[in-house]
């Protein structure tokens, strides 16, 4: 699986959009982008996930570049529930493991 | 979506003992993982748990130190054995999801402190 490269933290304030941004350079062809995130003392909560159209839902919006070399992941409004490590992952949909980096932690401020 | 839930939720145990985690799924699925999140760390897959096939264990990880059960579609255990101050880390348990099982929904987790 490719590799990716997020900041290691954020900040964002209440009510505004918070872009989280993802570097996956030597992504291939069949392989998608993920975003968990983990909010403290919880396990990893799925967000969404794209090839290369960009996706929505009613958690977050995923904009991958037209290279698909990086992505964004949007929280149109933060919320302080939104405080949390955000990962990035690319895997192929055939394969079953996910490989975790260090993500990035948001936090929300008031 | 699926819910997960795991028992036990947290655990303090002495070093040389074994602990057997549980992970309880709402509905039937083929694919189930296993992963460590030690303190301060990011998470690391453990093993993957087919129902009806031996578990298929990461580098690092043997069966002796962490057996896996699958004994039906809902259900599967961890057993951390002989623990030693090193294994104190959160244990999740996931489920595939999807058509070809390409999303993974996570348990609560159960954090283990071995003393």
């Amino acid at each position: 699986d490719a590799k990716t490269t997020q900041p290691t933290s954020m900040d964002c304030a209440e009510g505004r959009a918070a872009n989280l941004p993802c570097n996956h350079s030597t992504i291939s062809g069949n392989e998608y982008v993920y975003w968990y995130r983990q909010i403290h003392s919880q396990g990893p909560q799925y967000i969404i996930h794209g090839l290369k159209n960009n996706e929505t839902n009613e958690m977050a919006s995923l904009i991958i570049t037209e290279d698909r070399k990086s992505s964004t992941l949007i929280l149109p409004h933060a919320t302080l529930r939104d405080t949390a490590v955000y990962y990035c992952i690319v895997k192929e949909t055939s394969g079953s493991r996910l490989t975790f980096g260090e993500g990035t932690q948001l936090t929300v401020n008031p | 979506s699926a819910v997960i839930s795991q028992k036990p939720s947290r655990d303090i145990c002495q070093r040389g003992t074994s602990l057997t985690i549980q992970c309880q799924v709402d509905s039937q699925v083929t694919m189930m993982f296993w992963y460590r999140q030690q303190p301060g760390q990011s998470l690391t897959l453990i093993a993957t748990a087919n129902q009806g096939s031996e578990a298929t264990y990461e580098s690092g990880f043997v069966i002796d130190k962490f057996p896996i059960s699958r004994p039906n579609l809902t259900f599967s255990t961890l057993t951390v054995s002989n623990m030693s101050p090193e294994d104190s880390s959160i244990y999740l348990c996931s489920v595939g999801a999807g058509t070809g099982y390409e999303t993974q929904y996570f348990g609560p987790g159960t954090r283990l402190l071995v003393l």
